[in-house]
């Protein structure tokens, strides 16, 4: 079983639309959750970390079960810059230990 | 941006070379990790240095070194690259261990092996 999995994708949805992407992980003793975008070709880049009592940060909330081991992102009224691959991201302790991604899900926001 | 710099930003080398890659992490962080990102996958953890020594390693052969210097910038070097070794690599340069858990990437070195 990996790590870290997210629903395959891709996501092509119209403008405006709201999109939800989930993710599990396997490891129990894992302590930190993030959802990266990565755009085509470029490197990862923070979209927002996630909180036991979940977080919103304007049109975005995540939410994070840890009981189901389960992070989940939504996106509301969907918007064509919103299109990228996101990546559900796990850590098992705080401070500097590695990031472990999953594969993405690629989300295009169409016109 | 996020102030970490690498280089180069693209290179071709051919099965049986070896390379060097090179990362200068965001001003006042000390620990820079690399990654190794196959298309179409989730980056993979390959190893992390902290205050110049090696402080963990992800599922990577020997073949796979690396260094850090003294103003914490760093190199990755893979030895007998192979066609697999095509791939996308990425630094990430953090605060002091225990400050944060925000790793900040660069903008990845793109390695093509023909």
């Amino acid at each position: 079983r990996k790590e870290v999995e997210q629903d395959p994708g891709p996501f092509n949805v119209p403008e405006g639309a709201t999109v939800a992407f989930n993710c599990t992980y396997s490891n129990s003793a894992s302590q930190s959750f993030f959802w990266y975008r990565q755009d085509c070709r470029k490197e990862p880049k923070l979209l927002m970390s996630v909180y036991s009592s979940g977080n919103e940060d304007g049109r975005f909330t995540a939410q994070l079960n840890r009981a189901s081991q389960y992070i989940s992102l939504l996106i509301r009224d969907s918007k064509l810059s919103d299109s990228a691959t996101y990546l559900c991201v796990v850590k098992l302790h705080s401070g500097n230990t590695p990031l472990v991604f999953g594969k993405g899900t690629r989300l295009s926001v169409i016109a | 941006e996020t102030g970490v710099t690498q280089s180069p930003t693209h290179l071709i080398k051919t099965r049986g070379q070896q390379v060097t890659l090179r990362c200068s992490s965001q001003s006042g962080h000390n620990t820079v990790s690399w990654y190794q990102q196959a298309l179409g996958q989730g980056p993979q953890f390959i190893f992390q240095y902290y205050r110049e020594e090696e402080n963990g390693r992800g599922n990577f052969p020997p073949r796979f070194s690396g260094l850090q210097f003294p103003n914490y910038s760093s190199e990755l070097n893979v030895n007998a690259l192979e066609l697999d070794d095509s791939a996308l690599y990425l630094c990430a340069s953090s605060l002091p261990s225990g400050a944060t858990d925000t790793q900040y990437f660069g903008p990845g070195t793109r390695l093509t092996v023909l």
